[in-house]
């Protein structure tokens, strides 16, 4: 009964290059949440998304920032062209409904060291 | 002023005693809070849910919600040293946002000292 996996758990990239970070949530859960949290601060909503549809991205970067969830497949942030202050971990979460009415259950995360 | 609110500790207590955490929210629309725990390096876990106002228990845990003062707390009976850890504030459902994300305040870092 595998839990919400994120992979790669620790990912260094130099700036300008690309970093994508892949989240499989639980087993019937088709609500994933996509957050991070910087050192030394608390966690950031960025992205919500269902089966090949973005819900809420207000949370989100105007640029470099994208997530998908396609129908087959596990859900993929992705940051273009890194910078420093993208260094931080990124915390993949599922739900079986809307956080509304249920808990979230999250991820190892994605640690991100951008040099 | 920030959407939750929580000091950041940390909070030190002895083995045995009742740790207090509390946490204020500015969305007076706010229909649904929770309590995660973080340990270091490691993801969150939520240890309660609360909807509705008074006290909610289960086993040493018991989370206050106040809507009238937009506050809400988490009380741990006869801490453990394995209690310590960032405890984690969120609240969803205010008015205008999706029920898709919670907010987070910045955390209460406990330590339990034997």
């Amino acid at each position: 009964n595998a839990g919400v996996m994120q992979n790669p758990r620790h990912l260094v990239r130099r700036r300008g290059q690309e970093a994508r970070l892949r989240c499989s949530p639980m087993k019937g859960h088709s609500h994933v949440y996509w957050y991070r949290q910087l050192p030394e601060e608390g966690l950031k909503f960025m992205v919500y998304l269902q089966k090949e549809n973005i819900i809420d991205e207000s949370g989100m970067p105007k640029e470099r920032f994208s997530a998908e969830f396609p129908k087959e497949g596990p859900s993929i942030l992705r940051i273009q062209q890194v910078v420093r202050g993208d260094s931080a971990a990124y915390f993949c979460a599922s739900s079986p409904t809307g956080v509304e009415t249920g808990e979230l259950f999250f991820g190892e995360g994605s640690r991100l060291t951008v040099l | 002023q920030k959407e939750v609110e929580q000091n950041s500790g940390p909070l030190s207590v002895p083995e045995g005693a009742i740790a207090s955490l509390n946490c204020t929210y500015s969305d007076r629309g706010s229909q649904s809070f929770f309590w995660y725990r973080q340990y270091s390096g490691k993801s969150p876990e939520l240890i309660m849910s609360i909807y509705s106002n008074g006290d909610k228990e289960d086993g040493r845990f018991t989370a206050q919600l106040n809507k009238a003062s937009q506050y809400v707390s988490l009380l741990i009976r006869d801490s453990q040293p394995s209690d310590s850890a960032t405890y984690l504030c969120a609240v969803s459902g205010g008015g205008g946002t999706s029920y898709g994300k919670l907010t987070f305040g910045q955390g209460t870092i406990l330590t339990v000292h034997p």
